[in-house]
């Protein structure tokens, strides 16, 4: 199975701040690896898919980059609505597998 | 308006079935492969299985290869996940998924809550 993992596991940021979030495979995937954000007690929702295509209704404050085992989620300006958890998934291969989740908080 | 509703979930005892099913509409649910993908309570995102747009194919993780069975109904617009021998690490909301074209992933029903436990 692909393994992926995410760093941080947690963050905390201001409103405004610049935030990355990295996804490492465990074996090169291509570009087969969507994000995903997930608030307390709601589904998650569709950020980005393969790799760097911005989903649609997702802001472009979002952004996604990389391909083979290195990726990475950025958010420009980090606004109130945008604390919550963020997942990454691969679909390159079965079983599906996702990152353990980088929870973002306030400051 | 595109809507995924889960139901079936409760409480069973280990060892016990259940029942999801999964109600769409909006969208051509023919036209999709369909997941489920699970969350156990305060912890990560579980890919469960999938199904072909026709029902040929399915794919399992191997945690409930064996035990759950995926299936889909698409003159009733309906996704199914039958789930036998329930453990306790079962215990998990469950999300009904589709994936659109090459899209995957996106879009989510509400989830259903199934609780393994005597």
């Amino acid at each position: 199975d692909i393994q992926l993992t995410q760093s941080p596991s947690s963050l905390s940021a201001s409103v405004g701040d610049r935030v990355i979030i990295t996804c490492r495979a465990s074996q090169g995937i291509g570009n087969y690896l969507a994000w995903f954000q997930q608030k307390p007690g709601k589904a998650p929702k569709s950020l980005i898919y393969y790799a760097s295509i911005l989903q649609s209704g997702v802001p472009s404050k979002f952004s996604g980059s990389g391909s083979g085992a290195d990726f990475t989620l950025t958010i420009s300006s980090l606004q109130p609505e945008d604390f919550a958890t963020y997942f990454c998934q691969q679909y390159h291969s079965y079983p599906r597998t996702f990152g353990q989740g980088t929870k973002v908080d306030i400051k | 308006e595109v809507q995924l509703v889960e139901s079936g979930g409760g409480l069973v005892q280990p060892g016990g079935s259940l029942r999801l099913s999964c109600a769409a509409s909006g969208f051509t649910l023919n036209s999709c492969w369909m997941n489920w993908v699970r969350q156990a309570p305060g912890k990560g995102l579980e890919w469960v299985a999938n199904i072909r747009q026709d029902g040929s194919e399915a794919n399992y993780v191997d945690s409930v290869e064996g035990r759950f069975t995926i299936s889909r109904d698409n003159a009733k617009n309906s996704l199914y996940l039958h789930m036998n021998n329930l453990r306790a690490e079962d215990t998990a909301v469950y999300y009904c998924v589709r994936d659109y074209n090459v899209i995957p992933f996106d879009f989510w029903g509400q989830g259903t809550l199934v609780t393994v436990s005597s």
